[in-house]
């Protein structure tokens, strides 16, 4: 069965950093495109980094550019978002994503004092 | 950054009648190999997205036929033919042509 599994969020202080984690299984990993996109409570989707299959190109939005850095293990099929200098406003469910076609369940991240 | 526009952003609808939300990018998805690469997305209350259609048209495993999609360049259409109760939710258009991948705004379907 095609799987992400993500882990590592948790309640944080503003400043603070996070690193999450993201198992995947039932696929090639190293082939895809994977991603990382949030939903803070009550509002959408917001996709937030995502990197090649062979973690050579990456890209960020904006709103998190320079505080958060993707990195893939092939070897181990992990996907990692290292956080930090966290905002209030990055409190949101993160989402592992294949491409668009298999999600997690999420992993939440709360920031605040 | 390709902006993506969904409208409506609400639909109310009587089970059994058919739905249509529109989603507009800000300029072309077709990717340099040929392909467009826009996805459309259903998030039931209390779950994660799950993925309906992939590549304007094509239903992904398990998605129930009464889920289309179509459009081409610019323009794109997500169209349910019979709404069932199980379809309330907000769907999403996502395009994965080019970093950074986008959302539209999601359109919220409800029952009447």
């Amino acid at each position: 069965e095609v799987q992400v599994l993500e882990s590592g969020g948790g309640l944080v202080q503003p400043g603070g950093s996070l690193r999450l984690s993201c198992a995947a299984s039932g696929f090639t990993f190293s082939s895809y495109v994977m991603s990382w996109v949030r939903q803070p409570p009550g509002k959408g989707l917001e996709w937030v980094s995502g990197i090649s299959g062979g973690g050579d190109t990456t890209s960020y939005a904006d709103s998190v550019k320079g505080r958060f850095i993707i990195s893939r293990d092939n070897s181990k099929n992990t996907l990692y978002l290292q956080m930090s200098s966290l905002r209030a406003e990055d409190t949101a469910v993160y989402y592992c994503v294949k491409a668009s076609s298999v999600w997690g369940q999420g992993t939440t991240v709360t920031v605040s004092s | 950054d390709i902006v993506m526009t969904q409208t409506p952003l609400s639909s109310p609808v009587t089970l059994g009648q058919p739905a249509s939300i529109s989603c507009r990018s800000s300029q072309s998805l077709v990717h340099s190999g040929g392909n467009t690469y826009l996805s459309w997305l259903q998030q039931r209350p209390g779950q994660p997205p799950r993925l309906l259609i992939y590549k304007i048209s094509n239903r992904f495993s398990g998605v129930p036929d009464r889920f289309s999609g179509s459009g081409a360049g610019t323009d794109f259409t997500l169209k349910i033919s019979r709404v069932e109760a199980e379809d309330v939710g907000v769907y999403y258009c996502m395009q994965t042509t080019q970093f950074p991948y986008t959302f539209g705004q999601g359109t919220k379907l409800e029952i009447k």
